[in-house]
């Protein structure tokens, strides 16, 4: 079955430790990109990238590092989270960025005390 | 840099009612446009992806229209039913999908 997996879906979390959440796809999708979701700001691109290796900011970088060492995974790193991070966190692929749909993962609920 | 609007942000109807979403951004250099159902905490579920090339595309009872030249997009919904009672999102893809507010959207039996 085509689909996004991310891991963990939920997760508590104390200030300051480092974390990873992962995101694997099995489609073959040169593009892959994380989002956050909070009340009222709604949808916000977090990083993406278009390729293995290829990486790049989106609206709201500060605070995560991403990595594209292979084509089907795209991890969020939280190197040192703080309570502004408590968010609903998606990661998303499509075939390539343009004229492709985007499939969403099942989102990973974050909440850092 | 790119901004989606919704509306309306809030949406109750009988059952059976047709509806029309509305979507409106301010770039349209884009590459298409999608829209998505979000059950509450839920992941989004893909309904419909128009390219830019193309001026609507229909799914069932969904049928979703593009004027890219006016920067607007309409999902209709015909004969709604309970079922239907979501968020509905709009995006549009650049080099990045930016999203609209959504619209929630409760249909009353």
């Amino acid at each position: 079955e085509a689909q996004v997996t991310q891991n963990p879906r939920y997760l508590i979390t104390v200030t300051g430790k480092k974390l990873t959440v992962t995101c694997s796809q099995n489609m073959n999708h040169e593009y892959m990109s994380w989002y956050r979701q909070d009340p009222g700001l709604g949808l916000r691109q977090i990083y993406y990238s278009m390729n293995v290796e290829v990486t790049d900011k989106g609206d709201v970088p500060e605070g995560y590092k991403v990595s594209r060492k292979e084509k089907r995974n795209f991890p969020l790193i939280l190197e040192s989270p703080s309570p502004n991070q408590t968010s609903l966190y998606f990661c998303a692929s499509s075939l390539r960025v343009e004229n492709t749909e985007a499939f969403f993962g099942q989102g990973t609920r974050l909440t850092v005390v | 840099k790119q901004e989606v609007t919704q509306i309306p942000a809030a949406l109750s109807v009988p059952e059976g009612e047709n509806l029309v979403l509305n979507c409106s951004f301010t770039d349209s250099a884009i590459y298409n446009l999608q829209w998505f159902r979000q059950d509450p905490g839920k992941g989004l579920t893909s309904l419909l992806l128009i390219q830019s090339s193309q001026r609507e595309q229909t799914s069932g009872r969904l049928n979703a229209s593009l004027d890219k030249s006016s920067g607007r997009s309409t999902l209709y919904i015909a004969a709604s039913q309970p079922g239907d009672s979501a968020t509905y999102l709009c995006a549009v893809r650049r080099n990045m999908l930016t999203f609209g507010g959504g619209t929630r959207l409760m249909v009353k039996p």
